[in-house]
């Protein structure tokens, strides 16, 4: 069976200090995409990466990086220097990769960022 | 490029009504899968459409339907409403090619109150 987790519920930083979401999957597919989405206010799921299940490469876009670890089947996402926009919610998505789109969604971590 | 669209924004319809709720992909995506979201479960998986056929199916009663026209153009429907289908609901297309898919691109979603 294909799950994903995201244990924080919600997380409340002040505005400049670094944030983690972690998210740990569960699939039996040796070959698999992991996504992070952010859903604000609006509701649309805007997507800020994908992850190949046999590229382990960490990867830093601006203020955005993410660690993937196959060996602990986590995917785990850093916000460096917070800011007020970056509250919402964020979803870790798990997609196997044979004819399906599919996405197998966490619960979420609702990210709440004070001035 | 337009972004995909889904209307109507938002719905209120009665118990035992049926709706149905319409999705434009973005241009030259011919994949389009659907999802529910509600605060007890989750994002959950609703179908999944490519080329006019449903090629995946989530957990959902019969009374959940869809369809895709030969624009990609989708459509869901839902009869005899209940109370707990009172969710938003949410379209996302991808491109899909032989060895590739994009990640899915989503819209901002159909809020239906159901009363």
């Amino acid at each position: 069976a294909q799950k994903v987790t995201q244990a924080q519920t919600e997380i409340s930083v002040v505005e400049k200090e670094d944030v983690t979401l972690d998210c740990v999957y569960e699939t039996r597919d040796t070959t698999y995409y992991l996504f992070w989405y952010k859903q604000p206010p609006s509701g649309e799921l805007v997507f800020l990466i994908r992850r190949n299940s046999f590229d382990e490469q960490n990867e830093i876009s601006g203020r955005y990086s993410w660690n993937f670890q196959k060996s602990t089947s986590s995917f785990n996402f850093t916000i460096t220097a917070s800011q007020v926009v970056d509250s919402a919610v964020y979803f870790c998505a798990l997609r196997a990769v044979y004819n399906t789109d599919k996405l197998i969604f966490g619960t979420g971590t609702r990210l709440q960022v004070f001035p | 490029k337009a972004g995909v669209t889904q209307t109507p924004r938002y719905l209120i319809k009665t118990r035992g009504q049926q709706v149905t709720l319409s999705c434009s992909p973005i241009s030259g995506h011919r994949s389009v899968s659907w999802y529910q979201q509600t605060p007890g479960q989750g994002l959950q998986f609703l179908f999944e459409y490519f080329s006019e056929t449903q090629r995946n199916k989530g957990n959902f009663p019969g009374r959940f339907s869809g369809r895709q026209f030969s624009n990609s153009r989708s459509e869901m429907n839902v009869s005899t409403l209940e109370l707990g289908d009172s969710a938003l609901y949410l379209c996302a297309s991808s491109w899909r090619g032989r060895e590739r898919r994009t990640e899915a691109f989503f819209g901002q979603g159909t809020r239906l109150t159901v009363v």
